[in-house]
């Protein structure tokens, strides 16, 4: 177990929608990470949180946005949702200076139809 | 830019030792990891080598780092059937991000 959560865990939704997923941090830690998993593939860096603010930023358009709160809790919307959104969407925490050791959730599973 | 690449597929018997390899671009790169990934889970973290360290043993895994030739490879010993599952190798090459490689598949036949 690693303290992190998502909610919810299964999503199904359809092209052209929006979508907002969260993610509750670890206790202690003040970053947070996004990742997008596609099936059979690696996690791919979505975008990363400190401080409340966007922190650096993966190959993924400006449909793809986030939030930061002062709890360290985090959401990670997604506008005009395309078919090859669908996948499995990590969130991950970590404490900025320690190594940048990340501790995921289980993740969100995005179905797009 | 940053690329970590490893094979995609493993298969040992139970007792066995496996090797997983992945090899890295960011010659930055200050630490390295190995995540395990079971089905329909997020990933665990199993151990991390800090760039200046060659060699980093925890119980059963071992991890060896070659940073002129940008190789790592994770050693798990006495491989269990509880270990199959999805490793991933990934790098740090600053604060923004973690980059991960596509993942080798490890299967353990009892």
């Amino acid at each position: 177990e690693t303290g992190v959560t998502q909610s919810p865990t299964h999503l199904i939704k359809t092209r052209g929608q929006q979508v907002t997923l969260r993610c509750s941090s670890q206790s202690g830690h003040n970053t947070v990470s996004w990742y997008q998993q596609a099936l059979g593939q690696g996690p791919q860096f979505i975008f990363q949180y400190y401080r409340e603010e966007e922190n650096g930023r993966g190959n993924f358009p400006p449909r793809f946005s986030g939030l930061q709160f002062p709890n360290y809790s985090s959401e990670l919307n997604v506008n005009a949702l395309e078919l090859d959104d669908s996948a499995l969407y990590l969130c991950a925490s970590s404490y900025r200076g320690a190594n940048e050791k990340l501790f995921f959730g289980s993740g969100t599973q995005l179905s797009v139809l | 830019g940053e690329d970590v690449e490893q094979s995609l597929f493993l298969s040992v018997r139970e007792g066995d030792s496996s090797v997983i390899n992945c090899t890295y671009t960011d010659s930055s790169s200050t630490y390295l990891y190995w995540y395990k990934q079971e089905p329909g889970a997020g990933l665990q973290l199993l151990t991390y080598i800090f760039s200046n360290m060659d060699m980093k043993q925890d119980q059963r895994l071992t991890v060896l780092l070659n940073k002129k030739d940008k190789h790592l490879s994770l050693r798990i010993a006495d491989t269990q059937t509880g270990d199959s599952a999805i490793y991933f190798c990934a790098e740090n090459g600053g604060y923004q991000k973690v980059t991960f490689g596509t993942g080798t598949k490890l299967q353990v036949i009892p």
